[in-house]
């Protein structure tokens, strides 16, 4: 999954430091989101995900936020590692099948 | 862990060849998907199989595309006559429930490449 040539919003941190990387979403029916993290040469790999009947929702050094006025997702990375570089993606679905709608991606970069 | 593997992990072709890309998904899973990602662009959903038939297509997937779950084990994409813009990566993912209760395990892709 290399994005060569993929003009991606990025987002450079300071190791150690928190990350906030943003998400607009634009079907209001949407019920189900997602951020997967996409590493040089692999396939989107699921980080956290959240319903439309929460707001927030914590994991191992990520939180999900949704505000569904907006229709605005955030993931939030706690202590940020080197190890954290990668293209964040969102997902929504809309629970009225199975497909999944991924957002343009932002590229995380850590700086040691 | 189980992971969803993909075979090659790249493939050249000629214009107007037929290609066959395979997955293994994870095996206790249920629904198979396939998904693509052009250079440049966002991943795109293609198609969602599940009992042996596509529950979901988009507009991407055309004639020229097909899937086929010929065994217990695998899980192909195959198009029929690729074009110059069929040129992306190609995603397979399972799920062992239906998108919306779970997550999706995506494999590492082929990356597809039509001269």
């Amino acid at each position: 999954g290399e994005n060569v040539g993929l003009h991606l919003p990025t987002l450079s941190v300071q190791e150690g430091d928190n990350s906030i990387i943003n998400c607009a979403y634009s079907n209001s029916a949407s019920d189900y989101f997602i951020w997967y993290k996409q590493e040089s040469g692999k396939g989107p790999q699921f980080i956290i995900d959240i319903r439309s009947n929460m707001d927030k929702r914590q994991g191992q050094r990520v939180t999900v936020l949704l505000n569904k006025t907006v229709k605005h997702l955030s993931l939030q990375i706690a202590a940020t590692q080197p190890g954290d570089s990668a293209v964040y993606f969102c997902a929504e679905n809309n629970n009225a099948g199975n497909m999944l709608t991924f957002g343009g991606g932002t590229r995380l970069m850590v700086k040691p | 862990e189980p992971e969803v593997t993909q075979t090659p992990s790249h493939q050249v072709t000629q214009m107007g060849q037929e290609v066959i890309l395979r997955c293994v998904p994870i095996s206790n899973h249920l629904y198979f998907y396939w998904y693509r990602q052009i250079l440049g662009q966002k991943v795109e959903f293609l198609v969602s199989f599940y009992n042996n038939e596509i529950s979901e297509k988009s507009e991407i997937f055309d004639d020229q595309f097909s899937v086929e779950r010929p065994d217990g084990s695998n899980f192909t994409l195959k198009i029929r006559s690729t074009k110059l813009e069929d040129s992306a990566m190609y995603f397979c993912a399972s799920s062992p429930d239906r998108g919306g209760n779970e997550k999706l395990f995506f494999g590492s892709g082929t990356q597809l490449s039509v001269l």
